[in-house]
């Protein structure tokens, strides 16, 4: 079975540039996650979906940060205009609620470099 | 609200050794915890999970976690250490399968 899909795996842009990371959540699974890990602040929540609808965005740092999820198995998670502070790797996470018990399914992440 | 507490960012063992990472949560209704696994320039994958039922749960490649409710702990434990298990270990819980709480993570790291 198809796993979390992320591209790309790895972006390197200069500051100033808009950036867009996708997501191809596993077939079926209603809720998506995205994170961002960096080695100062560890595994962050950013935001999260439940049936393409944003439900909690509170840990998306600023207004330069933005997601959608037009469908059910597509996301994008953007940054506009790019930092340097913004380097980390993006998790992306999909789950389904339902059966219980069931927990996150994470992808290989984007490694982004703002330079 | 839900956090969780892993004591040791950096755990090293020889290879054949106890592995033993600690966890501790905390939440105010009864959780469902589980330990994921990251690899150098990979995701986190999931390594068990306690929801309910028996507190001593087994997971993949021999590790083992014990939720004890009266510690509020769940450490993970591999009775013999190998090379393959040098790995970056997260600590994780929930209480209704929506927003999951990490911890900061353990780096493993298994000596020859």
């Amino acid at each position: 079975d198809a796993g979390v899909i992320q591209s790309p795996r790895h972006e390197v842009t200069e500051m100033g540039q808009e950036v867009t990371l996708r997501c191809k959540p596993i077939s079926g699974h209603d809720y998506l996650f995205w994170y961002r890990q960096t080695m100062m602040r560890g595994l962050e929540l950013l935001i999260y979906f439940n049936n393409n609808v944003p439900i909690d965005d509170s840990g998306m740092p600023e207004d330069r940060f933005s997601a959608k999820m037009p469908n059910a198995s597509f996301s994008t998670l953007k940054i506009q205009p790019s930092e340097p502070r913004d380097s980390a790797v993006y998790f992306c996470a999909s789950s389904y609620s339902g059966l219980s018990n069931q927990p996150q399914h994470f992808g290989d992440g984007t490694r982004l470099s703002i330079l | 609200a839900q956090s969780v507490t892993q004591l040791g960012s950096h755990v090293s063992v020889s290879e054949g050794a106890l592995v033993l990472l600690r966890c501790n949560y905390s939440s105010s209704v009864p959780p469902y915890l589980f330990w994921y696994v990251q690899y150098p320039n990979q995701g986190l994958q999931l390594l068990l999970k306690y929801t309910t039922g028996a507190t001593l749960v087994k997971g993949i490649n021999g590790f083992e976690a014990e939720f004890k409710k009266s510690e509020t702990s769940f450490h993970l434990t591999k009775p013999s250490a190998h090379m393959s298990d040098a790995a970056e270990y997260f600590c994780a819980v929930t209480t209704n399968f929506n927003k999951f709480y990490f911890g900061s993570g353990t780096k493993l790291n298994v000596k020859p």
